[in-house]
């Protein structure tokens, strides 16, 4: 079964600074993605980015940026010039690719979480 | 709708009781997910549904939770004889299909009394 850690309970960055969030991962799978979510206080999880275990090249979107290290298992969120709203829990999760086979396609596996404080 | 919705966005009630908590997806997503947030366990992972079948009931903690799905569209998850452990947020999600991003709802914070 596959396993998600963050090891990091909380995290706090100044406005306009930046941050990163750790993330490890444990699978015997070669095909599969990651995910990081952000949810806010209202509980709607938001998709912040994602990376596909085939590509090298790390993801970004806008302030948020991954550094995946596949051998390492490791997958890093970094976001850059930090804002008030992006105060939130994070998540990272797991999901299985298609040629994993059986059930286990559908679902995502979350980490515990990291709640990120943004000081103005 | 424009978003998954869920109902209710609380509920309480005392233990022994039987609860139904609703997700209506995106219109047109063939897949629906069900996961469970609560403070011990964190994000777990319930059941999903394609269509209106259920390939992966693994998650279902116990055989006191079921769920449903019907015209490929609306979602219920119910919880009977329920316990002070059931208590946490319920999260729906809904994909285009299996294996596309998961867009979530609100969820619904159970709690038992």
């Amino acid at each position: 079964a596959q396993t998600v850690t963050q090891s990091q309970p909380e995290m706090s960055v100044q406005e306009a600074e930046t941050v990163t969030l750790s993330c490890t991962y444990d699978t015997s799978e070669s095909d599969y993605y990651l995910f990081w979510y952000k949810q806010p206080p209202s509980r709607q999880m938001i998709l912040v980015i994602r990376q596909e275990a085939y590509k090298q090249q790390n993801a970004t979107e806008n302030r948020f940026s991954v550094n995946f290290q596949k051998a390492a298992k490791s997958f890093s969120l970094k976001i850059s010039d930090s804002q008030l709203g992006d105060a939130a829990m994070y998540f990272c999760a797991y999901r299985s690719g298609p040629s994993a086979g059986g059930t286990s396609y559908g679902k995502l596996t979350f980490g515990q979480g990291t709640i990120l404080t943004v000081h103005p | 709708g424009a978003g998954v919705s869920q109902s209710p966005s609380n509920k309480v009630t005392e233990k022994g009781k039987d609860v139904e908590l609703r997700c209506d997806p995106i219109s047109g997503h063939t897949a629906l997910y069900w996961y469970r947030q609560s403070l011990g366990q964190g994000l777990e992972f319930l059941i999903y549904f394609q269509g209106n079948s259920a390939p992966d009931k693994s998650g279902l903690p116990s055989d006191r939770f079921s769920a449903e799905r019907t015209g490929g569209s609306v979602s219920t998850l119910t919880i009977q004889r329920t316990q002070q452990e059931d208590s946490a947020v319920y999260l729906c999600a809904s994909s285009l299909r299996v294996g596309q991003p998961q867009h979530f709802g609100d969820g619904t914070r159970l709690s038992i009394l």
